[in-house]
Parts: C-alpha cells; structure tokens; sequence
C-alpha cells in the first residue's frame, strides 16, 4: 500500500464519546501534520510533528490529543468534542525540512459530531 | 494578516478552454515554496505543482503551469485545455523555510472551479 491512508473516513459521535483518528504513511516521509477543514474557512493547521516530536500546537483545545508513536503513524484522540468540531480532519506528510516538498495527503475523515 | 489570498470564491469554464485562477502571498522571505493542490468533491487534496522562489522558469505539469510573478508576489495558476473532471476546489498555499524544524503549508480559501460542455 502507498502514499497516505486515514481512518475511518466517516465518523459520528456524540459529545461524550471517546474516539480516535488514524493516519498512516509509506512514503518514507519524516514530517506527519493534522488540519482541519471547516466549511467556508481556510485549511487550518492543527499539529505538526516532525522526527516524532511535536513541533507546533496551533492553540488547539485539549479536547483533541495528538499522539506520534513512530514516523510511519499518527494519531487524533478526541473526547468531549463540540458541535462546531464537525469538519473534515486531514492528515498530511512530507519530508520536512525542504522547501520544496510537497505535502501528501489522505482522504480525510469526515466527523459530525451531535 | 493573510499570508495566501486567493479572490476568487468561483470561477466558470467552458471545456477545452483555458482558465486562470489567481493567488497571492505575502512573506518577507527570500526562499519559499509555492504549490497548488486539487481537492475534488470526494475530499482527497492532491498535489498538482510546485514553484520555488529561486526558479527562474516558470513551473509546468501537463496541463497544468505556474504563472510566477515575484516582484507583484503573485502565483497564478493556469489550465489549459479544461476537462469535465477539472471541476474541484483549488487551493494555493505557501511553504517558508522552515525555522527549528517547524515546517508547515500556509493554504488560501480556495476557488471553486466548474468546467461545462
């Protein structure tokens, strides 16, 4: 299997349930980031992990957890998520550190949360 | 303040003719990286090409080039030849030299592009 795999693709949850997302990249890539997309906004960068270590947090709640176990996955721990959370989640790699690296994306998984 | 801005929330084509579809950016950088992505109705972002700001010629793939102007910082996308399953979202976004290994893809909001027959 190549490039970026996200799971589940659709997911429903209440407000108080307890769910993650998973990504997961053969590419060989050492950089693994987490976007949101809303409708009508702008991508909006949530985590970057590069080497396994998280290098940037854009203000995210804490009700969205992140976790690197390794350069190949990554994952989205969600509890107590808010009716405004529904989005499209994207995960991403690339090889970090060069300009010219584009970022690879999976299908995303779309969360409605209710 | 919005480093990607792209103008134009739609945009209409007639198949087989070209469309452009406008970005601008903002960084005080000297070395950056430019790149359109695709994302059609299923969600997928997927990749279409790629300018950096050293590259003296302007960018192409296919169907697919880059109309780079550095001094206006404009990074305008041109297709040519447009086919029914050009119809998608198309984003611009913006890569800086990363600083500290923090390395990220700034995006704009997008245009919406449909090809008719």
């Amino acid at each position: 299997e190549t490039g970026v795999t996200q799971t589940p693709r659709h997911l429903v949850m209440g407000m108080t349930n307890k769910k993650s997302l998973k990504c997961e990249q053969h590419l060989g890539h050492n950089a693994m980031y987490w976007y949101k997309q809303s409708a009508k906004k702008p991508l909006e960068l949530m985590f970057v992990y590069s080497l396994e270590e998280r290098v940037e947090n854009n203000s995210v709640p804490s009700r969205f957890s992140p976790e690197c176990p390794n350069s190949s996955h990554l994952f989205l721990h969600l509890h107590t998520l808010q009716p405004e959370d529904s989005a499209l989640y994207l995960c991403a790699s690339s090889q970090g550190g060069r300009t010219n690296s584009p970022l690879h994306f999976g299908n995303g998984t779309r969360l409605t949360v209710t | 303040a919005q480093k990607i801005t792209q103008t134009q929330p739609g945009m209409f084509v007639q198949e087989k003719e070209a469309v452009t579809l406008d970005c601008t950016y903002d960084t005080s950088d000297q070395s950056y990286g430019l790149f359109w992505y695709k994302q059609p109705s299923s969600g997928e972002m997927i990749f279409l090409i790629y300018q950096g700001s050293y590259d003296e010629q302007n960018a192409t793939e296919g169907r697919y080039s880059l109309n780079f102007q550095k001094a206006r910082k404009s990074a305008n996308l041109v297709i040519s030849a447009s086919q029914l399953g050009d119809s998608a979202m198309y984003f611009c976004a913006m890569r800086e030299v990363p600083i500290y290994n923090t390395d990220k893809l700034i995006f704009g909001t997008g245009t919406r592009l449909q090809v008719f027959p």
